[in-house]
């Protein structure tokens, strides 16, 4: 199956700081990418929609210009979360959509001090 | 309300027992339903995929799926250890995108 791996698995950083999390497609080209968010106990919520060459879509609440994503390549989004404050603490997961299946990535799990 | 509900468990049965998760939905335009198996701290895994009322089967997992009464239910037969872990629903209506339920932590005793 498809193979998405995610950089870096865990980050500690303090807040107001800026953060990058890497999606790699691996055995796809992807023009679509999903950015998740899973706070502890709580069930994944889909952030945006990565959209290769284009503006990314977000969900209704999802701050676009705290959460920038940027997805220049077939295999490569990227989601920076700007101006990081402890409530953004929580489990990033990106996926892709292959044929019928969504293939997620391991996830990275973002803890502001 | 919430599009999604699912118990959250958790969820403890011995070794060997059958196991039922349910969730239940309010919106009738999904059409597919997924089962996903989360370990902790990893990313979720796909078990199984249907877009239709009825049963489906894989091994010891069973999915079911009562789109008049908007439920669906996963089954598993022979429960291992190996199968503690938390099982997401997931429903879609184009799908792509998914709409996730809390998640049921299922815990199998030795």
């Amino acid at each position: 199956g498809a193979v998405v791996s995610q950089h870096p698995s865990r980050v500690i950083c303090k807040s107001g700081t800026s953060v990058k999390i890497e999606c790699r497609s691996l055995d796809f080209q992807a023009t679509t990418m999903f950015w998740y968010r899973q706070f502890p106990k709580k069930s994944l919520m889909l952030m945006a929609t990565s959209n290769e060459g284009s503006k990314a879509t977000y969900e209704q609440g999802v701050e676009k210009d705290k959460f920038l994503i940027n997805h220049a390549s077939l295999t490569l989004s990227t989601l920076t979360v700007t101006s990081a404050h402890p409530e953004d603490s929580s489990f990033y997961i990106c996926s892709i959509f292959h044929v019928d299946e969504q293939f997620f990535g391991p996830g990275t799990r973002l803890t502001v001090l | 309300q919430k599009e999604v509900e699912q118990d959250p468990g958790p969820l403890s049965v011995p070794e060997g027992a059958i196991v039922s998760l349910n969730c239940t939905y309010s919106n009738s335009a999904f059409q597919y339903f997924m089962w996903y198996r989360q370990y902790s701290r990893k990313g979720p895994e796909l078990l199984m995929y249907t877009y239709s009322s009825g049963n489906k089967e894989d091994g010891r997992f069973t999915a079911q799926v009562d789109k008049s009464s908007k439920y669906i239910s996963l089954f598993i037969r022979d429960s291992q250890p190996s199968d503690s872990a938390t099982y997401l629903c997931a429903m879609s209506v184009g799908n792509e995108k998914l709409t996730f339920g809390t998640g049921t932590r299922l815990t199998i005793i030795p």
